[in-house]
């Protein structure tokens, strides 16, 4: 049983739209993190949010930490080919202790 | 470039063997954290050190150990190795030991078991 789901497992879409990646829990997340990894490499934090409710902006990428700390979305505006690659939730629960846990990614490919 | 090494980049292997995984943090970082990545499993996290000594503990097996040493760096020991071992070992450094600190993982280990 995951702890953090992601979805969708597998996105594909053209150069120019938009896409929101969605990262579940039915426990509650003390922070949460998201990631993006190429092949090949190790995963680059993108964003930390630590309070319910927050908002984080980092250019044409949006993420948002759910009211009630379960659950985390992230948009992209207008994405590109270089925004390609496997996005991962990640987050420490409260009632496991200093745990750290990934969920279970979301594949992203941007056709030019 | 994280600023995280991990050695050796590829490692081939076979069953009942055993092999260490190195990896030296980022300069000034305590925490060292182990994660092995499959593609049926994901991205699981193993084990933490900070400052030499033990943290947390993830889903780490038996047959698997690890420790940080007085410069730092720290070692991932995977012993009787069974063909499911197979996948990519990611170190990652961080400032302190809370879960919130940013992560920065090295370029990873990839272990393939035959």
């Amino acid at each position: 049983t995951q702890l953090l789901e992601q979805s969708p497992q597998f996105l594909s879409i053209q150069e120019g739209e938009n896409l929101t990646v969605y990262c579940n829990s039915s426990s509650v997340f003390s922070s949460l993190q998201w990631y993006r990894q190429e092949p090949g490499e190790g995963p680059v934090l993108l964003v930390t949010v630590v309070t319910g409710g927050e908002v984080k902006k980092l250019k044409r990428l949006t993420f948002q930490f759910g009211d009630a700390r379960k659950d985390s979305s992230l948009h992209i505006t207008a994405a590109q080919p270089g925004d390609t690659g496997l996005y991962l939730c990640a987050g420490d629960f409260l009632r496991v202790g200093n745990q750290f846990y990934f969920g279970t990614g979301t594949s992203l490919t941007v056709i030019p | 470039d994280s600023g995280v090494t991990q050695t050796p980049k590829h490692l081939i292997t076979a069953t009942g063997q055993r092999v260490t995984l190195r990896c030296s943090p980022r300069s000034g970082d305590l925490s060292v954290y182990w994660y092995q990545q499959s593609l049926d499993q994901g991205l699981q996290f193993l084990i933490q050190y900070y400052n030499g000594e033990e943290r947390a503990k993830g889903n780490i097996l038996e047959r698997f150990s690890a420790q940080q040493f007085p410069d730092l760096h720290s070692e991932l020991n995977l012993s009787s190795l069974e063909l499911g071992d197979s996948a990519l070992y990611f170190c990652a450094s961080s400032v302190a030991w809370g879960a919130a600190n940013e992560q920065f993982f090295g370029p990873g280990t990839r272990l393939t078991v035959l």
